[in-house]
């Protein structure tokens, strides 16, 4: 079995500032991990992912996250937020290939 | 990568009718994957069509509700069947890509019913 949680279902951030949404996962198997980024009416689109190797990612649009295995986490980071990266995010988990499981996902506002 | 179309992109419907969704990969996959988006939530497995067998359904899906064709590995339809307002989602057909593991999606079928 495998479960994702997203802590937080809103985050806000000014402009500039640091971006972090968390992610937690549980499985009983090595996991494969995704952030997902939504923009309003648009469909899903892979930010960056983690299947093995090396354990922090980075993704597009400035994205990374660090896996870290001894506290089940895959959370998802930028340096320096803009006003583009105002949308919705969704972490997943894969162990049994094209059968994810997504958290609820956050919703990222950022303000002027 | 894998390129994939859905039809029709959008749809209303009247309540108690059914609509069926059109799949289509560019490539031969062995499992495609259906899944669905209600308003404002996350996605959610509805069930993992594979070609030559019958789907198999995740917990709170049944196939009276949501019939599933695969006549071949590229190909897939969904028919949400007797529809209510509660089906008013967005439906996403899916596949994994075995030589990068990584999901692909297509772009979705939003369903609104009145």
């Amino acid at each position: 079995a495998q479960s994702v949680t997203q802590l937080g279902s809103h985050v806000s951030v000014s402009e500039g500032a640091l971006v972090l949404l968390r992610c937690n996962y549980s499985s009983s198997v090595p996991p494969y991990l995704f952030w997902y980024v939504q923009y309003p009416n648009q469909g899903l689109q892979l930010l960056l992912k983690y299947t093995t190797g090396a354990t922090l990612v980075k993704g597009i649009n400035g994205f990374e996250a660090e896996f870290k295995k001894s506290e089940t986490s895959f959370h998802l980071t930028k340096p320096s937020a803009h006003m583009s990266d105002a949308a919705e995010y969704f972490c997943a988990v894969n162990t049994n290939a094209g059968k994810s499981t997504f958290g609820d996902g956050t919703t990222l506002t950022v303000k002027p | 990568s894998a390129v994939i179309s859905q039809k029709p992109s959008r749809d209303i419907c009247q309540r108690g009718t059914s609509l069926t969704i059109q799949c289509q990969v560019d490539s031969q996959v062995t499992m495609m994957f259906w899944y669905r988006q209600q308003p404002g939530q996350s996605l959610t497995l509805i069930a993992t069509a594979n070609q030559g067998s019958e789907a198999t359904y995740e917990s709170g899906f049944v196939i009276d509700k949501f019939p599933i064709s695969r006549p071949n590995l590229t190909f897939s339809t969904l028919t949400v069947s007797n529809m209510s307002p509660e089906d008013s989602s967005i439906y996403l057909c899916s596949v994994w890509g075995v030589q990068v593991n990584e999901q692909f999606f297509g772009p979705g079928t939003r369903l609104t019913v009145l």
